[in-house]
């Protein structure tokens, strides 16, 4: 009943690593965000999940990034082979139906890349 | 492509200013317009929203006016708190109705 959740809320890792990111979305909410910010910056958009596709990621930077969402509810960031670069705090946000509509941020995952 | 530019932080205030902080948009078609404010150790928190032409979104005390002929979506407040200090971001969603593109975020500091 509560709100978006993010697991871990803070991850150090060291260059060349492999991590996961997951998101709870909001109960009953069928589509599922995943943005990215940096310091100083807006949100930037990564992907799109509508129930347990993936109905648009063009905002990946490449194919180092990888997210999933096998049930329609929780969804997992993978990202191979971490870059100093992929530091930044990933954030997760849910939405009722994804047409336009409100929506709901969990409080993010600060990654560090060593 | 669709973009938002909003005014550059850090704006220091005394508590009671009037507050403004720009926006403008670029984007085809009819955007649906946001606000939303992040607080010191918080998530991203939804201020406002106005979803067509000429609509007000207001909450807090705080009003946006979605104004077309001039592609902004200003962000007011008559009397600002303390408590009113975080980052406040602009964004729309634009022909994808379901991307938000976002501004880079506008630092307020009210002081008491």
């Amino acid at each position: 009943g509560a709100g978006v959740s993010q697991t871990p809320s803070n991850k150090v890792t060291e260059k060349g690593k492999y991590v996961e990111l997951r998101c709870d979305p909001i109960s009953g909410h069928t589509a599922l965000y995943w943005y990215r910010q940096s310091l100083g910056q807006g949100p930037e958009f990564l992907i799109y999940f509508q129930g347990t596709g993936a109905a648009d990621d063009s905002g990946l930077p490449n194919d180092r990034f990888f997210a999933v969402r096998p049930e329609g509810s929780v969804s997992t960031l993978k990202i191979q082979r971490t870059e100093r670069g992929d530091s930044a705090v990933y954030l997760c946000a849910s939405s009722y139906s994804g047409d336009g509509d409100e929506q709901f941020f969990g409080p993010g995952t600060r990654l560090t890349v060593l | 492509g669709d973009s938002v530019t909003q005014m550059e932080g850090p704006v220091t205030l005394s508590e009671e200013a009037f507050l403004t902080i720009n926006c403008t948009y670029t984007a085809t078609g009819y955007p649906s317009l946001f606000w939303y404010v992040q607080y010191p150790g918080e998530g991203l928190q939804l201020l406002l929203k106005a979803t067509k032409a000429d609509d007000k979104g207001s909450n807090k005390g705080f009003e946006a006016t979605y104004r077309k002929e001039t592609t902004s979506f200003h962000l007011e407040k008559g009397s600002v708190q303390v408590s009113d200090s975080a980052v406040y971001f602009c964004a729309c969603i634009g022909h994808s109705n379901y991307q938000l593109i976002w501004g880079a975020g506008t630092k307020l500091i009210i002081k008491p």
